[in-house]
């Protein structure tokens, strides 16, 4: 069975500190990491789709790392806001193209 | 761009009724579309793949004839939640994506409550 963890399951930060969560995900037959940003009553937003090893993405204060062989990949919140305050999804994509998805990190930014 | 809307986002209903949950891609043509319910504090658990005038694969456990799906055009997949009990209760959400590419954009999800 493939499993998908992420950690930690919530976590509270002040304003301005940086942040990071992790995603563990099979470390075999990958084809791609997808992070996305989840707000309540919102649709699932995509941030970043990673495909090779070592893969750094960066969106303005997020970015992210992957590390296939190993089977993780970062996410990390540069001087969080309170705006940044959602659910992060990781989900792993195998080489069947089935998305499996972790739990998802609860990130709430105190003004 | 890439705007899935889902409708409803909310349906309370009573046990042994059926309820229907619209997905629609409103700026592109989605060629996939997938089905997930999410139970409290699990995480999305993929019930089946639509293909665009193709029946749906269903995921291992996912009882096909409880869950009907029809993707009858490139922007509306629908998901029927057949003779519904309360342990259907669960929040479904929508994605759907293009040939070639790596990303899915997702629906806002509906909230089936089954009294």
């Amino acid at each position: 069975i493939l499993n998908v963890e992420q950690s930690p399951q919530s976590l509270h930060v002040q304003e301005g500190d940086s942040t990071n969560f992790t995603c563990s995900f099979p470390s075999s037959n990958f084809y791609a990491l997808h992070w996305y940003r989840w707000e309540t009553a919102k649709s699932p937003e995509a941030l970043f789709v990673m495909t090779l090893n070592g893969d750094e993405k960066k969106k303005g204060r997020i970015s992210a790392t992957l590390n296939t062989k190993e089977g993780y990949s970062y996410l990390y919140i540069k001087g969080s806001q309170p705006e940044d305050s959602a659910t992060y999804l990781c989900a792993f994509r195998s080489g069947t193209y089935k998305y499996i998805f972790g739990t998802g990190t609860r990130l709430k930014v105190l003004a | 761009g890439a705007v899935v809307s889902q409708h409803p986002s909310r349906v309370i209903c009573k046990s042994g009724t059926s309820v229907k949950i619209e997905c629609r891609s409103l700026d592109f043509q989605a060629t996939t579309m997938f089905w997930y319910r999410q139970f409290p504090k699990q995480s999305l658990m993929l019930m089946a793949t639509s293909n665009e005038g193709s029946k749906a694969t269903y995921e291992q456990g996912v009882e096909k004839d409880k869950f009907l799906i029809n993707h009858a055009s490139l922007t509306l997949s629908t998901l029927t939640v057949t003779s519904a009990h309360p342990e259907d209760s669960s929040f479904y959400i929508c994605s759907a994506t293009v040939a070639g590419s790596y990303e899915q954009y997702f629906g806002p999800g509906t909230r089936l409550t089954v009294t």
